[in-house]
């Protein structure tokens, strides 16, 4: 089965930061991908979907990109409530999610 | 609007069964592929199991985690999914969601469904 790698597994940056999330699938696969916020007790929120579409209601300081194997998250300006976990997820054939990146503020 | 809710979940013994299910509304659920997802106390997301639509014939696929212990199963007329788990384990603990993609969008439901599983 693919599976998908994220990384960092976790980072600091200050607010007004660029950050950005990278998941690499362990072989070619579609654009049905998504990326997912989740604060702590909360259920995960989908922010991003068939890796570039920007759920409604997102804010557009979130942007999602792809090349070839590697999906990227980028927060274009991070907020102090863009503190939270988050996750990549490939939906089509077999699901599967990342690990998750825990993104704290400094 | 798409609304998914789960139910059923509770505490059970190792060995157990339980059955949590997942009222869908805002879609024809025969349309569409069903998932169940989970998410262990403080771990990340896992997907458990699929049920595909009516074009590919319902068939189900699952993870190997919990292959031949667990089922997935619908009744459209219900516009309902289920999950039927068998001889649980203790690692099967889990808060428990249901998704459903619409047209390549991903909705999760809306508040999960605990399922314990301790002696």
């Amino acid at each position: 089965d693919i599976q998908m790698t994220q990384s960092p597994s976790s980072l600091s940056a200050s607010v007004g930061d660029r950050v950005t999330i990278t998941c690499r699938a362990s072989q070619g696969i579609s654009n049905y991908v998504a990326w997912y916020q989740q604060k702590p007790g909360k259920v995960p929120k989908v922010l991003i979907y068939t890796a570039s579409t920007l759920q409604s209601g997102v804010p557009s300081r979130f942007s999602g990109s792809r090349s070839g194997t590697d999906f990227t998250l980028t927060i274009s300006s991070l907020q102090p409530e863009d503190a939270a976990t988050y996750f990549c997820q490939k939906y089509d054939s077999v699901p599967f999610f990342g690990p998750g990146t825990k993104v704290d503020i400094k | 609007e798409v609304q998914l809710v789960e139910s059923g979940g509770g505490l059970v013994q190792p060995g157990g069964s339980l059955r949590l299910s997942c009222a869908a509304s805002g879609f024809t659920l025969s349309d569409h592929n069903m998932d169940w997802v989970r998410q262990a106390p403080g771990k990340g997301l896992e997907w458990v199991g699929r049920s595909k639509n009516k074009d590919n014939s319902y068939t189900t696929e699952y993870a190997t985690s919990v292959k031949g212990r667990f089922t997935v199963s619908r009744d459209d007329s219900r516009n309902s999914l289920y999950l039927q788990m068998n001889s649980l384990k203790t690692e099967d603990t889990a808060v428990y969601y249901c998704a459903s993609y619409l047209y390549g969008v991903p909705y999760l439901g809306g508040q999960g469904t605990l399922v314990t599983v301790s002696s």
